[in-house]
């Protein structure tokens, strides 16, 4: 699976856009970008994932650029609950995710 | 219902002891999963069960030993533990274990091996 390159730490204003962005430049054709997040001492969070289009649900949207080389994703209005680690996964089968250290996401008040 | 149990929360166990992990999904998906995470470290995948059959092994060592008894339920039993096996153990469970799947974690159990 292709390797992923994130940011190690970013912070937003609250009420602001949150745009996440993650570098996966070997992705190959059949590979799809996943997003996840893990909120202080719980478990994994799905947020959405694509393959080439662009995604949106009720958490965030999914923007993968016409190579497929990066991918950003947007919180629309963060919030303090937003504050996580962000993980960009980019994987074959979604059986086997491969978590690489994320984005530490900190939204301010 | 829509989540993931686990049980217990914690667990403190010695390195002779035997314990099991337990988690439980009721959303009819096919697919189980167990993950380690260290502290401060991301979730690594240990084992995955798909259909009720051990699909993936990633050469976790062999004093972890999964179980899935139906397709709701997954065990983790425990044995001869070393006190570096102290981690937080996440489950999870997806749809379908194949194709553009999401997964769906559990809480976790945080393991000390003392």
């Amino acid at each position: 699976d292709a390797k992923t390159t994130q940011p190690t730490s970013m912070d937003c204003a609250e009420g602001r856009a949150a745009n996440l962005p993650c570098n996966h430049s070997t992705i190959s054709g059949n590979e799809y970008v996943y997003w996840y997040r893990q909120i202080h001492s719980q478990g994994p969070q799905y947020i959405i994932h694509g393959l080439k289009n662009n995604e949106t649900n009720e958490m965030a949207s999914l923007i993968i650029t016409e190579d497929r080389k990066s991918s950003t994703l947007i919180l629309p209005h963060a919030t303090l609950r937003d504050t996580a680690v962000y993980y960009c996964i980019v994987t074959r089968g979604a059986q086997k995710l491969v978590f690489g250290q994320g984005t530490r996401l900190t939204i301010n008040p | 219902d829509t989540e993931v149990t686990q049980t217990p929360k914690h667990l403190v166990m010695g390195m002779t002891n035997k314990k099991s992990l337990k988690c439980e999904q009721h959303m009819g998906h096919r697919a189980m999963y167990w993950y380690k995470q260290k502290a401060k470290k991301p979730p690594e995948l240990m084992f995955v069960y798909s259909y009720e059959k051990l699909s993936i092994n990633e050469s976790v060592p062999s004093r972890f030993s999964p179980e899935c008894p139906n397709s709701s339920l997954l065990n983790l039993h425990l044995h001869a533990l070393q006190p570096e096996d102290s981690a937080l153990y996440l489950c999870a469970s997806s749809p379908y274990g194949q194709g553009a799947d999401e997964q769906y974690f559990g809480p976790g159990t945080r393991l000390t091996v003392t």
